[in-house]
């Protein structure tokens, strides 16, 4: 079956430091995610990707944050100086056309913040 | 604002039982709704999508009041492995179009015993 791949798995960094979390997504899908979850918490949405380009990004999603898919199978989200409150798993998704698909989660990168 | 809410939990329930899960959206335009699990420290796994005249898919019964802005999911004969957390989604797009997010409930835990 199709996968959504992330790494690293686990990703340690010092506070104020950059970090870029990489993921490939199904290799035909068209519409991409990245979401996190703080522990405990609930899956939040960040940003969604269509045509090379931001559809749709939430308030956690500001200025340190950015998105790329450099060379059309990579999809990477970057933190530019990471704060305590960034420690968080990370999951990127993709889908097909078609709302009513759902979208298929790779298995996260967790980030801790120290 | 957009929000999913789900029954608080946990589900504490012997192997046989069966279960019900209740979620509630508040945007009513939306368009698309799934069940997804969540085992711990793992990514969110598609387990249906919700139809708006209910559907089936083995020991899952899912079902969409669009009316009371209410989807529902029952397990019967449930098994140790269906324990995990089980988590409300709708997809945010008022208009049902190619593009939009999803937006999770916190989920609502399922502990199955012997």
């Amino acid at each position: 079956e199709p996968e959504v791949t992330q790494t690293p798995s686990h990703q340690v960094t010092q506070m104020g430091q950059e970090v870029i979390l990489r993921c490939v997504p199904i290799s035909n899908h068209l519409y991409f995610y990245w979401y996190r979850q703080i522990l405990g918490q609930k899956v939040e949405f960040l940003v969604s990707f269509y045509n090379n380009e931001i559809s749709e990004k939430s308030e956690i999603f500001d200025d340190q944050f950015s998105v790329e898919r450099p060379d059309g199978s990579n999809f990477t989200l970057k933190i530019r100086s990471t704060k305590l409150e960034d420690s968080a798993m990370y999951f990127c998704a993709s889908r097909d056309r078609g709302v009513y698909n759902g979208y298929t989660f790779g298995s996260g990168t967790r980030l801790t913040v120290v | 604002r957009k929000e999913v809410e789900q029954d608080p939990g946990p589900f504490n329930v012997p192997e046989g039982a069966t279960v019900a899960f209740n979620c509630t959206y508040s945007n009513s335009a939306s368009q698309s709704f799934f069940w997804y699990r969540q085992d711990c420290r793992k990514e969110p796994k598609l387990l249906m999508s919700v139809y708006s005249s209910g559907n089936e898919d083995g020991r899952f019964t899912a079902q969409l009041n669009r009316a009371s802005q209410y989807i529902s999911l029952l397990i019967r004969d449930s098994k140790l492995s269906d324990s995990a957390t089980y988590l409300c989604v709708v997809n945010s797009r008022a208009d049902g179009g190619s593009q939009g997010n999803l937006i999770f409930g916190k989920g609502t835990k399922l502990s199955v015993k012997p």
